[in-house]
């Protein structure tokens, strides 16, 4: 699977739009983002993923660069309850037979 | 509709026991997959279930540990010795069939193991 780059931290004020950066310069053609999150003392929760076209649903939306080495979660309007470590994994496959490989994520702390 | 959990949600123990994390996963789940957090490390997958068999378990440690998931429902993870690098948080996932559209893993909310 594809190494993937996040910056470690980011803050965010709360109702502004949460712009989540993450770089896979040597993601392949049949591999996936994926995003999930991971709330204090919860365990991690699947926010979205996709391939070459920018995705949307309740959560975020997904930004897919043209060229696929990079893309961006975007949290429109943030919450208080938005605060928590988000991952940028890259994987072969849609289908879910296959582990996920975490990284260290970016720490997203929304600030009143 | 229930989500994954986890028994116990903490464990204390002592260097030399066994310790038993079990794990129910959604209903009717096919897959079920443990994962694991050390002490300041990244989250790392420790292996994966298809029903009751092991799919790919590249992930377990060493042989101090052992899962099984009989009858493919909960599944169990024992650890026997337990070694103090063993103290961690404990994650399992379950998802659905492996088959068409992207079935996400629902994670568990974890059990953490402190071995003194």
């Amino acid at each position: 699977d594809a190494k993937t780059t996040q910056p470690p931290s980011m803050d965010c004020a709360e109702g502004r739009a949460a712009n989540l950066p993450c770089n896979h310069s040597t993601i392949s053609g049949n591999e996936y983002v994926y995003w999930y999150r991971q709330i204090h003392s919860q365990g991690p929760q699947y926010i979205i993923h996709g391939l070459k076209n920018n995705e949307t649903n309740e959560m975020a939306s997904l930004i897919i660069t043209e060229d696929r080495k990079s893309s961006t979660l975007i949290l429109p309007h943030a919450t208080l309850r938005d605060t928590a470590v988000y991952y940028c994994i890259v994987r072969v496959g849609s289908n879910a037979g296959n582990m996920l490989t975490f990284g260290g994520g970016t720490r997203l702390m929304v600030k009143p | 509709e229930a989500g994954v959990t986890q028994f116990p949600s903490h464990s204390v123990i002592e260097k030399g026991q066994t310790v038993t994390l079990r794990c129910d996963p959604i209903s009717g789940h096919d897959n079920l997959y443990w994962y694991r957090r050390v002490m300041g490390k990244e989250i790392k997958f420790l292996l994966h279930f298809v029903k009751e068999s092991k799919q790919d378990e590249s992930g377990m440690p060493n042989n101090r540990f052992l899962a099984e998931r009989t009858g493919g429902t909960y599944s169990t993870l024992k650890v026997q010795p337990a070694e103090l690098e063993d103290s961690g948080v404990y994650f399992c996932a379950s998802s659905q069939r492996a088959s068409g559209a992207y079935n996400e893993q629902f994670f568990g909310p974890g059990t953490r193991l402190t071995v003194l």
